[in-house]
């Protein structure tokens, strides 16, 4: 399966910086999902986007889904320290989930 | 969501054994994956665990090297066979949603070869 990158590899922010990762594809993506894996933890799902041009908000959190369908951003406002860990953006494609190079987010206190 | 147990949660193994993972759902699901993960570094598809038919691998992972077993919809198995220091990661089980939109992973299985 194809593998899309996400940028930065690494992230590091003071506690109340804002936070965006990006993950690109070089094909349409029939969908993109988000997940969080905290250190020491295993992934969780965040959210789901399939639409073309998609906004998702969750708290702090806003997901969009890029026009053409081959790009997507995770947001972060005014992060905290509870927000540290990596984020994968992955595609669903046929029944298998591809996950992405993902970005690392440390958060200074 | 679906809880999923791993089993072993960690280990040292010795290089050239074999160690089989089990993975317990507690719920029946359609999907069930393996990933892998080595330290600071994304999740990799190694197969999908069909029930009753053999597993389905991606590139650059085989049968003989990481054999899969799916006796029933709540349960399956990775054998990492012949183990070598390269195999050192940590082993993902997961699990389809109902939906089938979204996938919940069980805790994973560090394992470490020496």
């Amino acid at each position: 399966g194809q593998q899309v990158m996400q940028i930065p590899q690494y992230q590091h922010v003071q506690e109340g910086e804002d936070f965006t990762t990006y993950c690109n594809s070089s094909t349409t993506l029939s969908n993109i999902q988000w997940y969080k894996q905290r250190p020491g933890g295993h992934p969780v799902f965040l959210i789901q986007l399939v639409k073309s041009g998609e906004v998702k908000k969750q708290k702090r959190l806003t997901f969009q889904f890029g026009e053409a369908k081959k790009n997507s951003s995770l947001h972060i406002t005014a992060t905290q320290t509870t927000d540290v860990g990596t984020y994968f953006c992955a595609e669903l494609t046929g029944n298998q989930f591809y996950f992405g190079t993902g970005t690392s987010l440390t958060v200074i206190p | 969501s679906a809880v999923i147990s791993q089993k072993p949660s960690r280990d040292i193994c010795q290089r050239g054994t074999s160690l089989t993972i089990q993975c317990q759902v507690d719920s029946q699901v359609t999907m069930m994956f393996w990933y892998r993960q080595q330290p600071g570094q994304s999740l990799t598809l190694i197969a999908t665990a069909n029930q009753g038919s053999e597993a389905t691998y991606e590139s650059g992972f085989v049968i003989d090297k990481f054999p899969i077993s799916r006796p029933n919809l709540t349960f399956s198995t990775l054998t990492v066979s012949n183990m070598s220091p390269e195999d050192s990661s940590i082993y993902l089980c997961s699990a389809d949603s109902p939906s089938g939109n979204t996938i919940y992973f069980g805790e994973g299985s560090w394992l470490t070869v020496v």
